[in-house]
């Protein structure tokens, strides 16, 4: 059964702190993905890796960064988290134009 | 911009048909997919079409027209529980997944 983790299903941080959102996958995916999903915009590609230790910009990568040091761990990094970075992010994992699954999602919380 | 549209929200009534629609612009085509999600939760897989056609999936049928750039989900005997957001997306020539803004489905009694 197909499964993608997140570590946190909701987070509350402080402006200016830095926050690292966790993902990983057992179905061996060699493609990672991480989303940001807000009212009214849809879901948004932020970083992707289609390997380990790759990383590609996706539509909005400004204010974040992303580290994939093992095949099944997909990290991604706020280094100074501001309020406007508050939103529902989404991990992914999936193969090349394959279907993309899903984890639970994190809600993140800057005050 | 993303080329992919669908209308926002729909509502229809417990044991009815529905058929929510979705119309793209690309010029690479690998696929169109449909999720469903649920309020707080993040989208479920539902269905991938990458030929013509109809496929059927229990309550469940997705089409695709390549040339019109349409596809449709059709939601059978409706129940409550469909009640979520259904999102299609297609992959673009750069390998990502483009989604649409979603169809908000209410079911009512």
């Amino acid at each position: 059964d197909v499964k993608v983790t997140q570590s946190s299903r909701y987070l509350v941080k402080r402006t200016g702190e830095k926050v690292f959102l966790e993902c990983v996958q057992d179905m061996d995916h060699e493609n990672m993905f991480w989303y940001r999903q807000d009212p009214g915009l849809g879901l948004r590609l932020i970083y992707f890796s289609y390997d380990v230790k790759m990383k590609e910009k996706g539509d909005i990568p400004e204010g974040y960064s992303v580290s994939r040091e093992k095949k099944e761990r997909f990290s991604l990094i706020l280094e100074s988290a501001s309020t406007n970075q508050t939103s529902m992010y989404l991990c992914a994992s999936g193969g090349n134009t394959d279907t993309q699954y899903f984890g639970p999602g994190t809600r993140l919380t800057v005050l | 911009g993303q080329n992919i549209d669908q209308p926002t929200e729909m509502t229809a009534t417990e044991g009815a048909i529905v058929q929510i629609n979705c119309t793209y612009q690309t010029s690479g085509f690998n696929g169109l997919f449909w999720y469903q999600q649920h309020a707080g939760e993040a989208p479920t897989f539902l269905s991938y079409n990458v030929l013509d056609g109809l496929e059927e999936k229990g309550r469940f049928s997705s089409f695709l027209s390549r040339s019109k750039g349409y596809s449709y989900l059709l939601l059978k005997e409706l129940q409550m529980k469909d009640s979520a957001s259904y999102l299609c997306a297609y992959y673009n020539q750069g390998g990502k997944l483009i989604f649409g803004q979603g169809t908000e489905l209410s079911v009512k009694p």
